[in-house]
This record gives C-alpha cells, sequence and structure tokens, in this order.
C-alpha cells in the first residue's frame, strides 16, 4: 500500500462547477498536509496547508482534513482554466524530516 | 522562485560522464531536498540534508551524492550519469522539519545520451 494515494484522473471539470481532489494516507502519525499545484513544465507551488481536523479556506480553495477515515481533500470553488494543473497532496509524519509526495492527480477545467 | 535557484535549467550530457546540479538559497533554512520526477512515479526522495554537512538518503538514493559545505548551497552530483537518470530535478529548502511544507526550485531537466 502507498503511504499517500491520489486518483491520477484526468479529473475534467466544466468551468464555474467545484472541482473536488482527494487523497489518502497509510500513517496514522501523519500530522502536516499540504496541497501543491503544479502546471506543466513548472515545479510545485504551495497553496494549501491543513493540521488539525475540519475545513481550511482560503479564497476558492478549501482544504478538509479527516484523520479518523485519514483522508485529506481540496476543494476549488468556481473553477477556472487557469487552475487546470497537477495537484499533489503530501504528507508530513510526526518526527520525520521529510514530506510523502502522492503522484498528483492532473485537473482539467473546460471552458 | 522566493529565495531558491537551480542550475543549471537544462542540460544534455553523455552517459558515463559526471554531473553536478547545483540548489542555492538565500532564506537560511536548515533542511534542503533534491527530488526527481519522472511520469508515472510522481516526486522521489533522493537526498536531503538537514544542515551544513549533515544529509541523508532518500528513496532512490543509487548513482547519486550529495555534498553541503555552506547552509546556502546544496549540490547533487550524478557519479557516472546513465541513461536512467533522465529526468527533471528539484531542489526544496524546509525552515523547520518540513513542517511548514517545502518551496521548490524552479528544476533542472536533465538528459543523458
Amino acid at each position: 500500500q502507498k503511504e499517500v494515494e491520489q486518483n491520477s484522473g484526468p479529473l475534467s471539470v466544466p468551468e464555474g462547477a467545484i472541482a473536488s481532489l482527494n487523497c489518502t494516507y497509510s500513517d496514522r502519525g501523519s500530522q502536516s498536509f499540504f496541497w501543491y499545484r503544479q502546471y506543466s513544465g513548472k515545479s510545485p507551488e504551495l497553496i494549501m496547508s491543513i493540521y488539525s481536523n475540519g475545513d481550511k479556506e482560503d479564497g476558492r480553495f478549501t482544504a478538509q482534513l479527516n484523520k479518523a477515515s485519514q483522508y485529506v481533500s481540496l476543494l476549488i470553488r468556481d473553477s477556472q482554466p487557469s487552475d487546470s494543473a497537477t495537484y499533489l497532496c503530501a504528507v508530513n509524519i510526526f518526527g520525520n524530516e521529510k514530506l510523502t509526495f502522492g503522484t498528483g492527480t492532473r485537473l482539467t477545467i473546460i471552458p | 522562485d522566493a529565495g531558491i535557484t537551480q542550475s543549471p535549467r537544462h542540460k544534455v550530457t553523455e552517459t558515463g560522464t559526471p554531473v553536478t546540479l547545483r540548489c542555492h538559497q538565500t532564506e537560511n533554512h536548515r533542511y534542503m531536498y533534491w527530488y526527481r520526477q519522472d511520469p508515472g512515479h510522481g516526486l522521489r526522495l533522493i537526498h536531503y540534508s538537514y544542515g551544513v554537512k549533515d544529509t541523508d538518503k532518500g528513496e532512490v538514493s543509487d548513482g547519486y551524492s550529495v555534498s553541503r559545505s555552506k547552509t546556502e548551497d546544496f549540490l547533487l552530483t550524478l557519479e557516472s550519469a546513465t541513461s536512467s537518470q533522465t529526468s527533471v530535478y528539484f531542489c526544496a529548502i524546509s525552515a523547520d522539519r518540513a513542517n511548514y511544507g517545502y518551496t521548490f526550485g524552479s528544476g533542472t531537466r536533465l538528459t543523458v545520451v
């Protein structure tokens, strides 16, 4: 079982709709959770971090964490073509000095 | 990229030659990392450093070595490049054991022919 799993997609969402990206993790010692956005040919960019159960909102983005079920999700409201990218989920396990990444979900927003 | 630069941005090299990639940061962060990214594999950790002269191996360290003689510089060396090391290499920095995530450099696209 992979430590961090994401559906590779591609996930196609109409412009203006809500895009929902999901990530599950295996280690219950995980304490910090991150979403990175990566445009084609570019480096990953941190867009959201979440540390406790519940929702965290930042503009059109909402991160949701459920430690009991071991999943973290990212919602993008009012999706725009500029949101088309690969989204990477990353997890930091307590005591570790490095992140563990999922393989990413490719999101396409259809105009 | 927020005080982190990688050089070169692109490189083509021949099989069997040594190659060194450089990561330079101006953030004075303690932690520095080297990843490679390949289709279907995502980001895989090669080596990381938790201080000057302090390094540790990642999941794909065979064929690679690193050095950190100064806080700001982290070098990745491919001792004898092979075609399987053709990849995009990213450096990342972190202030506090990755608790607040990483900042990535722009990447180096390496082709071994």
